[in-house]
């Protein structure tokens, strides 16, 4: 069975830092699209960065040199580390796996909650 | 960057309706078009693919139609789980992007 489970959430003062995780299970990180998606309270859904299968990163330009997306294969894990963090970023925070190498995302987490507020 | 508009913003119709809602792209993007379906407080489901593709899983009354800029999500006859927020995305270039949602809503 495939799960996706997201950690790391807190309350955090404007300018700070924090890593997200992603731990997987049931499929190999490594070879799959990931990405993160985010929900601002009350707003849509809006893509914040992707891994592909062969190791290239994509980030949404607001997230451009403030957020970085790695993954560890080893630990099967996805991360997020966002630097420079604005009261806008707040928002629940998902990773979702693409499906077939492809960004169709057919698995999501239960999301972490990130609030920046001083 | 590419931008998708949804309409309507609020859908209210009753069980056993038809639902018809709208995502339409800013430029052409081919048929690489997703439909998502999310409940409050749920993390969001895969309901259709590339415009027209159900997933697995998917009941038959969720259908998709469109390419090049204008797509429909058309559910044939809402059952009472089918009250929720939709969303298309598309995957046609980089920066991926999502529409602002659709709610469809109990009239």
């Amino acid at each position: 069975e495939v799960q996706l489970v997201e950690s790391g959430g807190d309350l955090i003062p404007p300018w700070g830092s924090l890593r997200l995780s992603c731990a997987a299970s049931g499929f190999t990180v490594s070879n799959k699209y990931m990405a993160w998606v985010r929900q601002a309270p009350g707003k849509g859904l809006e893509w914040v960065s992707s891994v592909t299968g062969g190791g290239g990163t994509f980030y949404a330009d607001s997230m451009k040199g403030r957020f970085i997306v790695s993954r560890d294969n080893s630990m099967n894990t996805l991360y997020l580390q966002m630097n420079s963090l604005r009261v806008e970023d707040t928002a629940v925070y998902y990773c979702a796996r693409g499906s077939s190498s492809a960004s169709i995302f057919d698995s999501w987490g239960q999301g972490t909650l990130v609030t920046v507020s001083s | 960057e590419i931008v998708l508009t949804q309409s309507p913003a609020t859908l209210s119709l009753s069980p056993g309706e038809r639902a018809t809602l709208s995502c339409r792209a800013s430029q052409s993007i081919g048929t690489y078009l997703v439909w998502y379906q999310q409940k409050p407080g749920q993390a969001p489901r895969l309901l259709i693919y590339d415009a027209s593709n159900r997933a697995t899983g998917i009941p038959a009354r969720f259908s998709g139609s469109g390419s090049g800029t204008d797509f429909t999500l058309t559910v044939s006859s809402l059952a009472p789980e089918d009250f929720a927020f939709y969303y298309c995305q598309q995957r046609s270039d980089w920066p991926l992007s999502f529409g602002g949602g659709t709610k469809v809503e109990i009239k």
